[in-house]
């Protein structure tokens, strides 16, 4: 079955710093990964996702992922951490048509 | 296209008393999933469907909760007897077959 760790349930980086939200996935045949943010009270919002085309996916808000098969893992990147990218992160998996699996999350917290 | 609608977004409850919240799918999307959050967790998986027939109910899922897809359209959970534990945010995302998932803005259930 299907499952995802993320490392780190808490991240802080100063603003205008690197983000790095890491993410290890677990799946018996190719996956489709994605990673997601919930700011408080709502619901989850879709950042990026991978479906077996491009390893290098680009999301909205300058978030991108890197899909490395050999390290199964799918971690998310920003170049420049902003004070609206406070927010929980979280990384899911599907495999095939099944459902889709998520991680415990990652609260990102940014430094002023 | 609304979105994922989500009824209540509030619900308080005594203990023992029988909830049930909706859910309304984005109008195309044939699969629709149910999610369990509490406070610094990711969205545990419940149970999901195809059109209206339920694909996979979690087996941590006590025979409390029972969810329905009646013509492939919205879907209601329910829960039975509730207990304190079951407090948290029920989460519905709907999503085409291989895509991903769209979000509602959740349920939060608070049991007294």
């Amino acid at each position: 079955a299907q499952s995802v760790t993320q490392l780190g349930s808490h991240v802080s980086v100063s603003e205008g710093a690197l983000v790095l939200l890491r993410c290890n996935y677990s799946s018996s045949v190719p996956p489709y990964l994605f990673w997601y943010v919930q700011y408080p009270n709502q619901g989850l919002q879709l950042l990026l996702k991978y479906t077996s085309a491009a390893t290098l996916v680009k999301g909205i808000n300058g978030f991108e992922a890197e899909f490395k098969k050999s390290e199964t893992s799918f971690h998310l990147t920003k170049p420049s951490a902003h004070m609206s990218d406070a927010a929980e992160y979280f990384c899911a998996v599907r495999e095939g048509d099944d459902k889709i699996i998520f991680g415990k999350g990652t609260r990102l917290h940014i430094l002023p | 296209d609304t979105g994922v609608s989500q009824n209540p977004r509030h619900k308080i409850t005594k203990r023992g008393q029988n909830v049930t919240f909706r859910c309304d799918p984005i109008s195309e999307h044939n699969r629709l999933y149910w999610y369990r959050q509490t406070l610094g967790q990711g969205p545990e998986f419940l149970t999901y469907f195809q059109n209206e027939a339920q694909l996979e109910k979690s087996r941590l899922l006590s025979d409390r909760f029972s969810a329905e897809r009646p013509k492939g359209s919205f879907s209601t959970l329910e829960i039975q007897r509730t207990e304190q534990g079951d407090s948290a945010m029920y989460l519905c995302a709907s999503s085409r077959t291989y895509t991903e998932a769209f979000f509602g803005q959740g349920t939060r259930l608070t049991v007294v």
